[in-house]
């Protein structure tokens, strides 16, 4: 089976760092995919971890624990921008099938 | 570059009709996959389409068809039309089925049921 979890909602300030966890149980696990949704546009690829570690790019890091079924999205310098639905996407039981968790509704303060 | 582009943007039709959905994949790339993305909720995975065959598909019902052409555009169909079908409908691309191959979502289709 597959199953996504994050939390609904964060609430951080601007200039801050925030971290988003995600935890996951997908059968054929291989790859953990980070998007990013404003409302009423297409989720926009942010990054994507096959090996345990961490994956930096820019304001964004990626990090993959797949032993712990765990992963986490580390965002830098908070903008008002950044304000959107952050969604953990978990790739497995083959092909390149993503099963999406509920995302996680951001929200940045000044 | 295009990127994904999906037809209509918007879409309002009554319980029971008929509906089909295009999309355009990215320059490039060869595999489209069709997700239902309700309000407040994360997408989910209807199918997937290469070389114009579905090689994978979710827990939808068999009203819920598509087809792959050879350009490799897709359209996604569903028949008799539920209220409960009202929702995103994103088109997303990859290239090939391999691992590194993260997908580029359209903008999707609003497709409401009356």
């Amino acid at each position: 089976g597959q199953n996504i979890d994050q939390p609904t909602e964060m609430t951080a300030t601007e200039g801050a760092i925030v971290q988003i966890n995600c935890t996951y149980q997908t059968s054929g696990f291989n790859g953990l995919f980070w998007y990013q949704q404003h409302a009423g546009e297409a989720p926009t690829f942010l990054s994507y971890n096959v090996l345990d570690g961490l994956e930096e790019k820019g304001r964004f890091s990626s990090f993959l624990s797949r032993s712990k079924g765990y992963s986490y999205l580390l965002l830098k310098e908070l903008q008002m921008k950044d304000s959107a639905s952050y969604l953990c996407a978990a790739r497995g039981g083959g092909g390149n099938k993503l099963t999406f968790g509920t995302g996680t509704q951001l929200k940045v303060e000044l | 570059d295009a990127g994904v582009t999906q037809s209509p943007t918007h879409l309002i039709k009554t319980r029971g009709q008929q509906v089909t959905l295009r999309c355009s994949p990215k320059s490039g790339h060869d595999t489209v996959s069709w997700y239902q993305q309700a309000l407040g909720q994360g997408p989910q995975f209807i199918f997937q389409y290469y070389e114009e065959e579905e090689r994978q598909r979710g827990n939808f019902p068999d009203r819920f068809s598509g087809h792959q052409f050879p350009n490799y555009s897709s359209e996604l169909n569903v028949n008799a039309l539920l209220l409960g079908d009202s929702a995103l409908y994103l088109c997303a691309s990859s290239y090939g089925q391999g691992v590194n191959s993260p997908l580029h979502f359209g903008n999707g289709t609003r497709l409401t049921v009356t």
